[in-house]
């Protein structure tokens, strides 16, 4: 069945570091790809999303590529914050599905 | 995009006991989904909730430990029955359009069972 695998954590940088958090998937059919964070004592919110191969999802300077040929969607930031400290999902949904498969998460801390 | 009101956010409850959580939303949705997120784990589908029928619920879990109400299209309630230390985790609630929307979270309710 369809999977997401990311990147252990935690993962510590220091302020105004470049981050990466690989996820890869496995899936049968051509799924949309999502990035959620989930900010201490809060709910998921949606960080970005693809939803076809070569697709570039961004938002709050978080960037992510849909790479159909090696099956990833890598978060990338160049320049990370204090306040980007959290917790990152990588999801996908498969076409036609309304649930999303999610990664077992990972922890980013940033220190000042 | 939707915003949840999810309460309580946090309970501390005796073992053998039931909790319910509810869920108000702003806006009218077809669909929402329970979630398990146990200690430093993903996210579990506990079920579907669809106004006007009965909760679908994943496998691993069952209508009598975890009953499912959905009396209209902005709200729902989900009990956690008969309670042990391992119910412990966070629960949230989630509505959207599909997931290539992207869907709205609740901000989760932390349960602590003793």
């Amino acid at each position: 069945g369809d999977s997401v695998t990311q990147m252990e954590g935690p993962v510590t940088l220091s302020e105004e570091a470049f981050l990466t958090i690989n996820c890869t998937y496995t899936a049968t059919g051509y799924p949309s790809l999502f990035w959620y964070v989930q900010y201490p004592g809060e709910g998921l919110q949606l960080l970005l999303k693809a939803t076809k191969a070569d697709d570039k999802g961004s938002n709050k300077g978080f960037e992510a590529t849909y790479r159909k040929e090696t099956t990833s969607f890598h978060l990338e930031k160049g320049s990370v914050q204090v306040s980007d400290s959290a917790v990152y999902f990588c999801a996908l949904s498969d076409e036609g599905n309304y649930q999303l498969i999610w990664g077992a998460g990972t922890k980013l801390i940033i220190k000042p | 995009s939707a915003v949840i009101s999810q309460k309580p956010s946090r309970d501390i409850c005796q073992r053998g006991t039931s909790l319910t959580i509810q869920c108000q939303v702003d806006s009218q949705v077809t669909m929402m989904f329970w979630y398990r997120q146990q200690p430093g784990q993903s996210l579990t589908l506990i079920a579907t909730a669809n106004q006007g029928s009965e909760a679908t619920y994943e496998s691993g879990f069952v209508i009598d430990k975890f009953p499912i109400s959905r009396p209209n299209l902005t709200f729902s309630t989900l009990t956690v029955s008969n309670m042990s230390p391992e119910d412990s985790s966070i629960y949230l609630c989630s509505v959207g359009l599909s997931a290539d929307y992207g869907y709205t979270f609740g901000s989760g309710t932390r349960l602590t069972v003793v």
